[in-house]
């Protein structure tokens, strides 16, 4: 089965630019989403297909993709972004079984 | 704006079955092409991905847990539902729904429900 691999934690100080990572093999491939999930709340879609944002995302919240490791980018950190977030994508090979990263907690020191 | 809810027992015993509902309001669940989800989470730890229900009438379902999962629509009652046989203390976490739209089968999933504790306890 199809594997995501997130780091299980990221620290930054307010006003920096944190980058957590998604590492699957060849995920360029694949279209990958991303969520954002507060203590005691449903997690929300904050980028899509790699690199889209809903609408009421800032954009200093951005995703890429590229080779093995898809990174979301949040820019100009504040405490609000303090929060769990979990790569997603679709595997094909298992009949399109969905499959989410471990999850990357971010703490905003 | 479309709002979806999950409900059904917080409490299910061991070997018996989990059935949850979920109910969308604001819009029809048979009108576009939507695929209707259901992720759990057990306390403290991430996120699962049980299965989906297109709205044409397919279904997808994680390999693991796939021999004891059955994901079914209701347009009459504007809602589908879960159920996972056999349950063990392993099944205990919260669940939720989710909507996925967007072209193709890769698509998002852009509306969740608040989620439902289920506990699988004698």
């Amino acid at each position: 089965s199809y594997v995501l691999t997130q780091p299980p934690s990221v620290s930054v100080a307010p006003g920096e630019t944190a980058k957590i990572t998604c590492g699957g093999n060849k995920i360029g491939s694949k279209s990958v989403h991303w969520y954002q999930q507060k203590p005691g709340q449903a997690p929300v879609l904050i980028i899509y297909y790699d690199s889209d944002r809903p609408s009421g995302i800032p954009d200093r919240v951005s995703g890429s993709t590229f080779g093995n490791t898809a990174t979301l980018t949040i820019s100009s950190v504040e405490a609000g972004d303090e929060a769990d977030y979990y790569c997603q994508v679709w595997d094909s090979g298992t009949d399109y079984s969905g499959v989410f990263g471990g999850g990357t907690k971010l703490t905003v020191l | 704006q479309v709002q979806l809810q999950e409900s059904g027992p917080g409490l299910v015993k061991p070997s018996q079955t989990l059935s949850l509902t979920c109910t969308v309001s604001g819009d029809s669940i048979s009108s576009g092409s939507y695929y209707w989800s259901w992720i759990r989470q057990p306390a403290g730890k991430g996120l699962e991905w049980i299965g989906r229900l297109y709205t044409r009438g397919s279904t997808n379902y994680n390999p693991s847990l796939k021999s004891r999962v059955t994901i079914s629509l209701d347009p009459s009652k504007n809602q589908f539902s879960l159920k996972l046989s056999s349950v063990t203390a392993a099944d205990t976490a919260a669940y939720f729904c989710a909507r996925g739209s967007g072209s193709g089968s890769a698509t998002p999933l852009d509306l969740w429900g608040q989620g439902t504790l289920v506990t699988v306890s004698p």
